[in-house]
């Protein structure tokens, strides 16, 4: 079946600029993460959901980084006022959710974001 | 101090060689630890993982973890060229969804 899915998988944006990035999980997964990996880094955690809500969102680093997730499928990461430091992958995985199981993540292939 | 420590590499061996790669880490609440395999480009993929302390071995994969060491290990037996990619290792505080704390990264090249 579909793995996840991210769009853009390229972004060039400038400083200053407002950024939406877009991942579709795979179908029935209730658990959805984001994470950002900057160059020669392990990927960061930001936040993830459990179905609508945030479940946890400590790695966000600032205000300007927002994420939702309306229906508990879809979510998008929407970061304001870019700044150079803010380049990086921006990953996004899934999981089945629950508490009963191991929960692997499954991670789609990315979205490079450059902030010039 | 991070949370998760790793040597970067890179790694390079020849086809066939036994590669050994090593993290640790400092948060006793880690249960689930697990190793990752990224290729240029691509997501991390899992590649095994292991609740608390002990070996799990999977074909030419062995993880080991020793928590009262706080270290674990990834053992690559018969390497392939094919093996050749970053190998990420990760922890979790649960085995429900949550976050996965990873170290840095090695590289690892494996010459034909």
């Amino acid at each position: 079946g579909a793995g996840v899915s991210q769009t853009p998988s390229n972004k060039v944006t400038e400083k200053g600029k407002y950024v939406e990035l877009r991942c579709d999980p795979i179908s029935g997964h209730t658990a959805l993460y984001w994470y950002r990996q900057s160059l020669g880094q392990g990927p960061e955690f930001l936040i993830y959901f459990q179905g609508t809500g945030a479940a946890d969102d400590s790695g966000l680093p600032n205000d300007r980084f927002f994420a939702v997730r309306p229906e508990g499928s879809v979510s998008t990461l929407k970061i304001q006022r870019t700044e150079r430091g803010d380049s990086a992958v921006y990953l996004c995985a899934s999981s089945r959710g629950g508490l009963s199981s191991y929960n692997e993540q499954f991670f789609g292939p990315g979205t490079r974001l450059t902030v010039l | 101090q991070k949370e998760v420590e790793q040597d970067p590499g890179p790694l390079s061996v020849p086809e066939g060689a036994i590669v050994s790669l090593n993290c640790t880490y400092s948060n006793s609440a880690f249960q689930y630890f697990m190793w990752y395999r990224q290729y240029s480009r691509k997501g991390p993929e899992l590649l095994m993982y292991t609740y608390s302390s002990g070996n799990k071995e999977d074909g030419r994969f062995t993880a080991q973890v020793d928590k009262s060491s706080k270290y674990i290990s990834l053992f690559i037996r018969d390497s392939q060229p094919s093996d050749s990619a970053t190998y990420l290792c990760a922890m979790s505080a649960h085995s429900s969804a949550s976050k996965i704390i990873f170290g840095s990264g090695t590289r690892l090249s494996i010459r034909p």
